[in-house]
């Protein structure tokens, strides 16, 4: 079965670092996504990605994140200047057709925690 | 944001046991999905709705998009303790990319 891998699956950084989130999607995924979930909490919409381009980003996604496809096969999220609200699950997930038919496939997720 | 509401936030049943929840919103959705979260892992999909009115069975899971389209259901037959996590609906509404906005989760512990 395809997976997205995402790496690493926990990170600590001070407050106030920039922190990058990896993730490897289906290799014949042509539409990649963030997502995050506070503990306890909903899963949100972060940011979705599609022909080297942002298609659709919440109001979550301010000028404190970045994502990039810097070669074939990765997807990473930046966060600059990391907050502590910003500690929570962050997932990466990937689809096959951009209208997420057959819904989406998520990674594990990297848990982030901000000290 | 969108909200989508599910009920109950949280069930206890013994193992054997049918479940039922459900995903309300405001808001006409095109495209229902039902997914399951084990803890410290990502959601995995369930069942995917696509049509109102349309009734889906994936094993033990059915689920149903809602006549009025702003509403789903998920049920469970005879539950067994693999069945423990929490189980969230997510919507896609008409015209709106392709963002899912998921719900608030239903919890579920099955007693063996």
């Amino acid at each position: 079965e395809p997976e997205v891998t995402q790496t690493p699956s926990h990170q600590v950084t001070q407050m106030g670092q920039e922190v990058i989130l990896r993730c490897v999607p289906i290799s014949n995924h042509l539409y990649f996504y963030w997502y995050r979930q506070i503990l306890g909490q909903k899963v949100e919409f972060l940011v979705s990605f599609y022909n080297n381009e942002i298609s659709e980003k919440s109001e979550i996604f301010d000028d404190q994140f970045s994502v990039e496809r810097p070669d074939g096969s990765n997807f990473t999220l930046k966060i600059r200047s990391t907050k502590l609200e910003d500690s929570a699950m962050y997932f990466c997930a990937s689809s096959e057709y951009g209208q997420g038919l057959q819904g989406y496939t998520f990674g594990s997720g990297t848990r982030l925690t901000v000290v | 944001g969108q909200q989508l509401n599910q009920s109950p936030q949280s069930m206890f049943i013994q193992e054997g046991e049918d479940v039922s929840m459900n995903c309300t919103s405001s808001s006409i959705f095109n495209t229902w999905l039902w997914y399951k979260q084990d803890p410290g892992e990502g959601p995995v999909l369930l069942i995917a709705l696509y049509k109102a009115g349309e009734l889906t069975s994936n094993g033990r899971l059915t689920a149903q998009f809602g006549i009025t389209r702003k509403d789903s259901f998920l049920n469970i037959s005879a539950s067994i303790p693999s069945d423990v996590g929490i189980y969230f609906c997510a919507g896609q509404r008409a015209n709106t990319g392709n963002q899912f906005y998921f719900g608030t989760g239903t919890s579920l512990t099955v007693i063996p």
